[in-house]
Order: C-alpha cells, then sequence, then structure tokens
C-alpha cells in the first residue's frame, strides 16, 4: 500500500544545477500538489494539477516547473537551482470530491529533503 | 493578512493532560473546509481530522476533536489525554472554494511545536 512516493528522498545541488524530482501515487487520485516547507513558514503551495494533462500556479511557482503526463504522476523541475530553493518538498495527492463529500484530505509523500550549495 | 493564523509557536503539556492548539482563519467565502495535519520529527504530514464550514457539530477523531466557533473564524484542535507520541508539529491548513473554483488548494498555518512532557 505504496500511497504517495517520492523520489529522492535526499538531495544535493550545486547552484545552477537542474533535477527532477517525481512524485507518484498509486491511489487513482485526480489532484495533486507540490509543497514546499521552510522553517517557521509552513507549507506553501508550488504548483498543482487538477488532472492529467494540466497543470497550475500556486503561492510560490517561480523557479519550477511541473508536468503530468500521466495521472499518477506528477514532476517537480528546477532548472538552474539556487541556494533559496534549499527546502523540503511535499507532494499530495486527493481524489475527487463527489457532492457532498468535497473535502476529502490530500494525502502527502513522505518529502524530499533538497539542498543547493 | 494571513489566512491561516497560529498564535503558538510552541506548546507544552504533562503527559495524560488534555491541550488546545489554536488556529483562526480569515475567508470571506461562505464555504470553505479546516484541516489539521501532524507532522511528528520523522518528517511525514498525518491527517487528524477535518471540519466544514455547513457542520453543524463539532468534528471528533478518537482523542482528536474540534472546536469550530464560526462567529470567531476559530477552529482549535483539542488533543484529550496527551500521549508522548502526541510529540509533534501541528498544522492547520483552510480550503476556500472562491480560491480558483473546484481545485481544492489548501492554505497552510505556519505550525505549533508540541511538546509531550513525562
Amino acid at each position: 500500500n505504496a500511497g504517495v512516493t517520492q523520489t529522492p528522498k535526499f538531495r544535493v545541488l550545486k547552484t545552477g544545477q537542474s533535477m527532477t524530482l517525481l512524485c507518484a501515487q498509486d491511489m487513482n487520485h485526480e489532484y495533486m500538489y507540490w509543497y514546499r516547507q521552510d522553517p517557521g513558514m509552513g507549507l506553501r503551495l508550488i504548483h498543482y494539477s487538477v488532472g492529467e494533462g494540466t497543470t497550475a500556479k500556486g503561492e510560490v511557482p517561480d523557479g519550477y516547473n511541473v508536468s503530468r503526463l500521466k495521472k499518477q504522476n506528477f514532476l517537480l523541475g528546477l532548472e538552474s537551482a539556487a541556494p533559496s530553493q534549499t527546502s523540503v518538498y511535499f507532494c499530495a495527492s486527493r481524489p475527487f470530491g463527489e457532492a457532498g463529500s468535497e473535502d476529502q484530505p490530500q494525502h502527502f509523500g513522505d518529502g524530499t529533503r533538497l539542498s543547493i550549495l | 493578512a494571513q489566512k491561516i493564523t497560529q498564535t503558538q509557536p510552541g506548546m507544552f503539556v504533562q503527559e495524560k493532560e488534555a491541550v488546545t492548539l489554536d488556529c483562526t482563519y480569515d475567508t470571506s467565502d461562505p464555504s470553505y473546509g479546516l484541516f489539521w495535519y501532524k507532522q511528528p520529527s520523522s518528517g511525514e504530514m498525518i491527517f487528524l481530522i477535518y471540519q466544514g464550514s455547513y457542520d453543524q457539530q463539532n468534528a471528533t477523531e478518537g482523542r482528536y476533536s474540534l472546536n469550530f466557533q464560526k462567529a470567531r473564524k476559530s477552529a482549535n484542535l483539542v488533543i484529550s489525554a496527551s500521549q508522548l507520541g502526541d510529540s509533534a508539529m501541528y498544522f492547520c491548513a483552510m480550503r476556500e472554494t472562491n480560491s480558483g473554483g473546484s481545485n481544492y488548494k489548501l492554505t497552510f498555518g505556519k505550525g505549533t511545536l508540541l511538546t509531550v512532557n513525562p
């Protein structure tokens, strides 16, 4: 029962390098989200997707790109990493909410700790 | 203005006692949802409890209950009979309908670090 799986769990990058974080969910959820968590800031939404082939910007999208080519996968890319992107990244998913039960909780992965030197 | 405010950066409670973690929110949307998540030191985010804006009764889940005061725009989490394993960061989050339609985005507070003392 994997749920939401994030790859990798840890990564150290040098400024200017690029990388892709992978999020995979096996619950057939429609909605997927990428957050970053910084000390004292809570979780802030980077990008999200309401279905396969769709993406949208969240609260802090600059410096990141995303793709959702398959329903179960949501990729977060850093084209040119900057020290300000050092953070813990969380992916989450949730199912479509039927009428009367719109508010389903988001299910989170275990996070990716990313350090950029 | 912050949409979700958690005014207690840190809280301490004795084992077996009850504790209340505060959360106030700001929205003009008549339909919204409030969630609480727990983040232990291992880092994962665990869903605890949910309250809908139209729910007449306060939500309860085992030792967790939500003290929902709509007029005051507060949704405090109450943990009864605290256990050592309750030591964690707790986040309050809100879903608003007018945050872009049916995308069910959540806005999180900054969290409260709860420490349960033996």
